[in-house]
């Protein structure tokens, strides 16, 4: 069974752009979540979805949006990009958004903003 | 922010010594979990003990958790080069809105030399 797969894995852009990064979960997992990390420091929970509604909310700019599709995959988008916005974006799926599951997660999506 | 702090922030030993990392946090949890990351790549979970139990065993790793304490530690018995990684744990709060959300702490780094 596939885990969880994120693309791309590789991403350059400038500052001002705008990025879209994809997530498809775990088949029968209907929970997404987003985390960034940046280098040097453990991940930080950016947006949880389950079934297709924003469950939970980090601390990051509303420059930071998602959305959860019928399928379960999910996208995250970030406008105006920030030479900070620089890190490894990270997917988590789980069957639903209780607490109790592990999450499990794919390989990320390398950002760096020039 | 971050969730607590691990400790140490870097390790390194031998093959076959034992490696403990160390791990505190700051508010109730539902569980508590340790991942693994290699080469700042994707999270690997390693295993995930919850607030009612005090110790758990999963092969050559033991974790326990001290509530009272709002600590947790990981043991790694008979280390490989293999097991070199960035080590991180991650909580699970008890109630509120963002119960799927994980909090992480900064990571120790662990070193395993042949």
């Amino acid at each position: 069974d596939a885990g969880v797969t994120q693309s791309p894995t590789h991403l350059i852009k400038t500052r001002g752009q705008h990025v879209t990064l994809r997530c498809s979960p775990i088949s029968g997992h209907k929970s997404v979540s987003w985390y960034q990390q940046v280098l040097g420091q453990g991940p930080q929970f950016i947006f949880q979805y389950y079934e297709k509604e924003e469950r939970g909310r980090g601390n990051f700019p509303d420059r930071f949006s998602a959305r959860q599709f019928p399928n379960y995959s999910s996208e995250l988008n970030v406008n105006a990009l920030l030479l900070g916005d620089s890190a490894l974006y990270l997917c988590a799926s789980s069957p639903d958004p209780g607490a109790k599951n592990i999450q499990y997660f794919g390989a990320g999506t390398r950002l760096s903003v020039l | 922010s971050q969730q607590g702090e691990e400790d140490p922030q870097a390790l390194s030993i031998q093959e076959g010594e034992n490696a403990t990392m160390n791990c505190s946090y700051k508010t109730s949890i539902n569980n508590l979990q340790w991942y693994r990351q290699n080469s700042g790549r994707g999270l690997v979970h390693l295993i995930l003990i919850r607030s009612n139990e005090r110790e758990k065993h999963s092969g050559r790793l033991r974790v326990t958790l001290d509530t009272s304490k709002k600590s947790s530690s990981l043991l790694i018995t008979a280390s490989r080069a293999a097991d070199t990684a960035s080590y991180f744990c991650a909580t699970a709060n008890a109630g509120g809105t963002s119960y799927g959300k994980l909090t992480f702490g900064q990571g120790t780094i662990l070193t395993v030399h042949p």
